[in-house]
C-alpha cells in the first residue's frame, strides 16, 4: 500500500513569489493535515482537511491556504513568500481524523531566497 | 495555553546504553499522546498512548503514560546507531466543544548514538 506522497521534494523560490505543494494521502484516508517544521518552532499546525472541507486551521496568516479534492489529494498554497517561510512542509494523512494515528509524507523542503 | 515540553533537547550516548526520553504536557481535552521518530524527513509512528499505566512495547522501545502527572516517557534499551534520530512527542486534543481536534507538538529530543 503506497504511503503519503508529497511533491515536489525540494523547492527554491524568491521572495514575493507564490508556491503550491501537493500531498496524496494513503488510499482510503480522507483526512489530510499540513504542518510547517522549522528548527526553532518545531512542528506547527497549518490546517486539516476532511472530505474536501477545511476542518481546522492553525495560527498562520492568510497567505497560507489549502484545499482538498474529491480524491482526497490536497494542495497548500503560500502567496507572497517571505524569507521566514523557508521550512520543511509536512503533510499527514489519517483514516478518521487521528483516531488511528497519523502517517506522514517525506515533506517538501522550501527555501525562500 | 496548551503546550508539550520534551527533555532533554539533545542526548549523546554509546551503543548499548539505555535512554529515557521525557514528554510533559499541559493540554485541555486530552485524547491521546503519540511518539514519533524522525530521521531525515518523514516522522514515523512509534506509539499511541491513551490510558495511564499501560506500557506499550515494540522491540527495544517502550513507552508509558501518566495522566495524573501529565507526562510520558519513551525508553530505548541496548541502543544502536540506527536509533540516532529526533524523537517527537505530540498530544492529540479536542477543542470547540469537541468539534475540532489538533496535535500539539514538542520540539523533540535529538538522540545521537555513537558506536
Amino acid at each position: 500500500k503506497a504511503g503519503v506522497t508529497q511533491t515536489p521534494r525540494y523547492l527554491i523560490k524568491t521572495r514575493g513569489q507564490q508556491v503550491t505543494l501537493s500531498c496524496s494521502p494513503i488510499s482510503g484516508h480522507r483526512s489530510v493535515s499540513w504542518y510547517q517544521q522549522t528548527p526553532g518552532q518545531g512542528l506547527q499546525f497549518l490546517f486539516e482537511y476532511f472530505s474536501e472541507t477545511q476542518r481546522n486551521k492553525g495560527n498562520f496568516p492568510g497567505r497560507f491556504s489549502g484545499r482538498q479534492f474529491s480524491n482526497s489529494r490536497s494542495e497548500m498554497n503560500v502567496s507572497t513568500l517571505e524569507l521566514g517561510d523557508s521550512a520543511l512542509y509536512l503533510c499527514a494523512s489519517s483514516l478518521r481524523g487521528g483516531d488511528y494515528g497519523y502517517t506522514f509524507g517525506s515533506g517538501t523542503r522550501l527555501t525562500v531566497v | 495555553e496548551d503546550k508539550v515540553v520534551q527533555s532533554p533537547l539533545s542526548l549523546v550516548v554509546h551503543e548499548g546504553d539505555t535512554v529515557t526520553l521525557n514528554c510533559s504536557y499541559e493540554v485541555t481535552n486530552f485524547r491521546s499522546l503519540l511518539w514519533y521518530k524522525q530521521e531525515k524527513k518523514a516522522p514515523t509512528f512509534l506509539f499511541m498512548l491513551t490510558s495511564s499505566g499501560i506500557e506499550k512495547k515494540s522491540g527495544r522501545l517502550s513507552s508509558i503514560l501518566d495522566k495524573k502527572e501529565l507526562f510520558s516517557i519513551l525508553n530505548i534499551t541496548a541502543t544502536q546507531t540506527g536509533d540516532s534520530a529526533v524523537y517527537l512527542c505530540a498530544v492529540d486534543s479536542t477543542y470547540n466543544a469537541g468539534n475540532n481536534r489538533k496535535l500539539i507538538w514538542g520540539l523533540g529530543t535529538s538522540l545521537a548514538v555513537n558506536p
